[in-house]
């Protein structure tokens, strides 16, 4: 089953425009990480914050952690249409190469 | 190798047909995961190998689906006598520790 929910679960936005993403989730984790999938093809890492981390920046991304309301969010700053993709969670209760277990994911549409 | 490697990349198979996925992962990556994911759902855990050994098989729906990796690289996820609700994608993932997971681009299975 899920680990838990994304919201929103589709997102459309302009180019240039920031755009947020927020995952929940129910148990304890060692570590979160946030991947994108684009159409018919594989995922693909993003950024991985561990649960002593509350920020965490990587070029355009910002990810939050709130270990304390189980949920953490994802800035994509100056959106471009090549981030146009999914977007997923995936909490890691144990952090020794442990299974991840994802959420279900926002859709994000760019537009020019 | 450069990256996992799944073939085939689809496959039609008819209800009550076995069939074969294989999944190559990242050399020397220990951890070895399968993944089902349905159309517009984030990846649902299916089991996890740690060399040859599968150390979580809890995510099989039925004991159609069996997997296995004799050697502790290459892995083979079969699934017997397929029905219509096996119709999905079987993602691949790779992770050397418990950082980031490497995902093959996924086996589209399509029972018709």
């Amino acid at each position: 089953s899920q680990q838990g929910e994304e919201d929103p679960q589709a997102l459309s936005i302009q180019e240039g425009e920031n755009a947020t993403m927020n995952c929940s989730y129910k148990t304890s984790i060692n570590n979160l990480q946030w991947y994108r999938q684009n159409s018919g093809r594989g995922l693909v890492h993003l950024i991985l914050i561990r649960s002593n981390e509350r920020e965490k920046h990587s070029g355009r991304l910002r990810v939050t952690l709130d270990t304390s309301k189980k949920s953490s969010s994802l800035l994509i700053t100056a959106s471009r249409a090549a981030d146009t993709a999914s977007y997923f969670c995936a909490t890691d209760a144990s952090g020794t190469a442990s299974k991840l277990t994802f959420g279900t994911g926002t859709r994000l549409q760019v537009t020019l | 190798g450069a990256g996992v490697s799944q073939s085939p990349r689809y496959k039609v198979a008819k209800r009550g047909q076995d069939v074969a996925l294989r999944c190559d992962p990242i050399s020397g990556h220990v951890s070895l995961f399968w993944y089902q994911q349905a159309l517009g759902q984030g990846p649902e855990f299916l089991t996890y190998f740690q060399n040859e050994a599968q150390l979580d098989k809890s995510g099989l729906p039925s004991d159609r689906f069996f997997a296995e990796r004799p050697e502790g690289s290459v892995s083979t996820l079969k699934i017997q006598r397929t029905q219509q609700e096996d119709s999905a994608v079987y993602l691949c993932a790779s992770r050397k520790d418990g950082g980031e997971a490497f995902f093959g681009q996924g086996t589209r299975l399509t029972v018709v």
